[in-house]
């Protein structure tokens, strides 16, 4: 298994420029996050997906969308990048236990190796 | 609204000594999970632990020890012996059982082991 990957790894973008970020999944996880992280400080949730065509706000959703079409991609999409959106970010797919089972990897989230975005 | 507090922003050890991370969670919900994630200098978020919150029981993995105290909803980790490699910043986080399961972080300490 892959996991989580995304791409690209880093990324310059101009002001009012868009851009898409992927994600993409190869463990069947219907759950999947998209977070930022800013320098020195915590991720935060942007958006999140319960599954295929399913995708709901977190806490920092203004300037992103997102589409969940399929299980394994879950794409970030920026429309007219900021510099307030130059950030790292971070997808992440996890699972729930089945028929209220609680598994040992139950909603573990397993992350990407991260975007790394500047606007200037 | 769920909360996790890391308090300590930045700590530095020299090598071999013990060190302790503090988290401090807040949340209504009664079943809940928490985790702890280590980011090297690299940037990738390693998972360490999780523990639900029906589970008090303290748990050691080698050189890691985990302390869950749901009477100060607190969830500390300690590191016995520290090493070099130890040096990243540690994340604290926690996750409801809900629909969604989403995680909220604490702002994460730094910890910086020296020879």
């Amino acid at each position: 298994n892959a996991g989580v990957t995304q791409t690209p790894k880093f990324r310059i973008l101009k002001i009012g420029q868009s851009m898409t970020l992927q994600c993409t999944q190869d463990m069947n996880h219907n759950y999947m996050y998209w977070y930022r992280q800013d320098p020195g400080m915590g991720l935060k949730l942007i958006y999140y997906s319960v599954g295929a065509g399913i995708t709901d706000k977190g806490e920092v959703p203004n300037g992103y969308n997102v589409s969940r079409s399929t299980t394994e991609d879950f794409p970030l999409r920026l429309e007219l990048a900021a510099p307030s959106q130059t950030s790292v970010y971070f997808c992440a797919s996890s699972t729930k236990g089945t028929s209220g089972r609680d598994t040992p990897r139950s909603y573990e989230q397993y992350f990407g190796p991260g975007t790394r975005l500047t606007v200037t | 609204a769920q909360k996790v507090t890391q308090a300590q922003t930045e700590i530095s050890v020299v090598e071999k000594e013990d060190v302790t991370l503090d988290c401090v969670y807040e949340t209504r919900d009664t079943t809940y999970y928490l985790f702890w994630y280590k980011q090297p200098p690299s940037g990738e978020l390693v998972f360490l632990i999780r523990r639900n919150s029906f589970d008090e029981q303290n748990e050691i993995s080698g050189r890691y020890s985990w302390n869950f105290q749901k009477s100060t909803s607190s969830f500390n980790f300690t590191i016995t012996a520290s090493q070099v490699v130890d040096s990243a910043v540690y994340f604290c986080a926690l996750s409801n059982t809900g629909t969604a399961s989403k995680l909220t972080f604490g702002t994460g300490t730094r910890l910086q082991v020296t020879l």
